[in-house]
């Protein structure tokens, strides 16, 4: 079964603040992800990346960085927090060569409230 | 540009009904598809996906899903719900051009009384 562990569970700071959001993933996949999940809107795509020091954007970037360090570790960056960043975070892994691979497999989340 | 929709925020039945949860998708290219479920305060989990062959395709649980490209739709039904079926479920679509792309659509809660 594979494994995604994000950190912290819970996050709360102030507008203008800086977040980093963590997320481990220990099956070796290729690709990792990131989506917020909001009332109306489902999950959305913020950035991906397909191996260490690549990165992808997804449909709704803006005020997100994301850097991924190693093959396991994927981190999302806010800079200067906003309130309409207030959401549930996932991060998701999958194992990227077509078929069976493009299952994603997904974190516990981390719930994000900027006051 | 890919979408998903998910017609029914919620639906509501009864323990041992049937049931089918609506997904339609628009995407001009060949496509994977394939649904997931969220119960409340957990990750999403993979449930079944289709990307070729026989439309009727089965996955965990007893749920299956039927993918019809005339009517770009991929249903997810279930012949008996237990109460431990209540939780969102998404649809989600990826074209083959970039299938470990995955867009979602926005859920549907099913909530199953006792």
């Amino acid at each position: 079964e594979a494994a995604v562990t994000q950190s912290p569970r819970n996050k709360v700071t102030v507008t203008g603040g800086n977040v980093t959001l963590s997320c481990r993933q220990t099956n070796s996949h290729n690709y990792m992800y990131w989506y917020r999940q909001d009332t109306g809107h489902g999950l959305r795509l913020i950035h991906y990346s397909y191996g260490a020091g690549n990165l992808q954007i997804g449909d709704v970037p803006d005020g997100y960085k994301a850097t991924r360090t190693t093959q396991e570790d994927f981190f999302l960056l806010l800079e200067l927090a906003s309130p309409s960043q207030t959401s549930l975070y996932f991060c998701a892994s999958s194992g990227g060569l077509g078929g069976r691979q493009n299952t994603l497999y997904f974190g516990a989340g981390t719930r994000l409230s900027v006051l | 540009t890919q979408t998903v929709s998910q017609s029914d925020a919620h639906v509501t039945v009864f323990e041992g009904d049937s049931v089918e949860l609506r997904c339609n998708y628009s995407y001009g290219g060949s496509i994977y598809l394939s649904w997931y479920i969220q119960h409340h305060g957990h990750g999403l989990q993979f449930l079944l996906k289709y990307y070729s062959g026989n439309p009727v395709v089965q996955g965990v649980n007893g749920f299956e899903a039927e993918f019809s490209k005339s009517d770009s739709s991929f249903h997810l039904r279930k012949a008996s719900v237990h109460w431990s079926d209540s939780a969102v479920y998404f649809c989600a679509v990826s074209g083959f051009s970039n299938y470990n792309v995955l867009y979602f659509g926005s859920g549907t809660k099913l909530t199953v009384e006792p």
